[in-house]
């Protein structure tokens, strides 16, 4: 099986500032990583997919980047709709999770 | 509007069966494959199971955690998911998700409002 390990858990953060999260593979999953935003009570929702292609509609501040076994969010200027949760996903072999990013306000 | 809605779920003894439906709208139900997540209250992301079109074969795969114990089918005349959910556990409480696997990617891009288990004497 293949882990997926996110950092940090949680990040606290004001508006404006640069965010990056971070996903590592236990094995190497090439660029086949998606990640997903999640606010309280509502349904994951797709940002990129192939580790760096934004879905229609995403705000380009929001960016990924890495291959293999390395993997990175990053949102450029924290807007106060980006307060959620994000996790990282795989599905080079099935599907796996990361645990998790919470981003709060600080 | 491409839409996934979530029925079924609700509270249930430990050791009983539920079944979960997923109805699908705005899209070829036919023409996509679709998964089920899960999320324990106040956990992270579980995937669950998956069912590949019938132009695949029709056939699932499992989460080794429910292996055994849960089915998923289709229905596409009726653009329905089902997860047939058996010997039910405490740990299987969560909301359950239904989600469209995107073609060709296999992230999951449509995802339902999710339906609440719970499995409790």
């Amino acid at each position: 099986d293949i882990q997926m390990t996110q950092s940090p858990s949680t990040l606290s953060a004001s508006v404006g500032d640069r965010v990056t999260i971070t996903c590592r593979a236990s094995q190497n999953i090439r660029s086949l990583l998606a990640w997903y935003q999640q606010k309280p009570g509502k349904a994951p929702k797709l940002l990129i997919s192939e580790a760096s292609s934004l879905e229609s509609g995403v705000p380009s501040r929001f960016s990924g980047s890495g291959s293999g076994t390395e993997f990175t969010l990053t949102i450029s200027s924290l807007q106060p709709d980006d307060f959620a949760s994000y996790y990282c996903q795989q599905y080079k072999s099935f599907w796996t999770f990361g645990q998790g990013t919470k981003v709060q306000f600080k | 509007e491409v839409q996934l809605v979530e029925s079924g779920g609700g509270l249930v003894q430990p050791g009983r069966s539920l079944r979960l439906s997923c109805s699908a709208s705005g899209f070829t139900f036919g023409d996509c494959a679709m998964s089920w997540v899960r999320q324990a209250p106040g956990k992270g992301l579980e995937w669950v199971s998956f069912i590949r079109t019938k132009a695949y074969g029709g056939t699932p795969e499992y989460a080794a955690s429910v292996k055994g114990r849960f089915i998923t089918s289709r229905d596409d005349s009726k653009s329905i998911a089902y997860l047939q959910m058996n010997s039910l556990k405490t740990e299987d409480t969560a909301v359950y998700f239904c989600t469209r696997v995107l073609t060709g990617i296999d992230a999951f891009d449509i995802w339902g409002q999710g339906t609440m288990v719970t499995v409790s004497s």
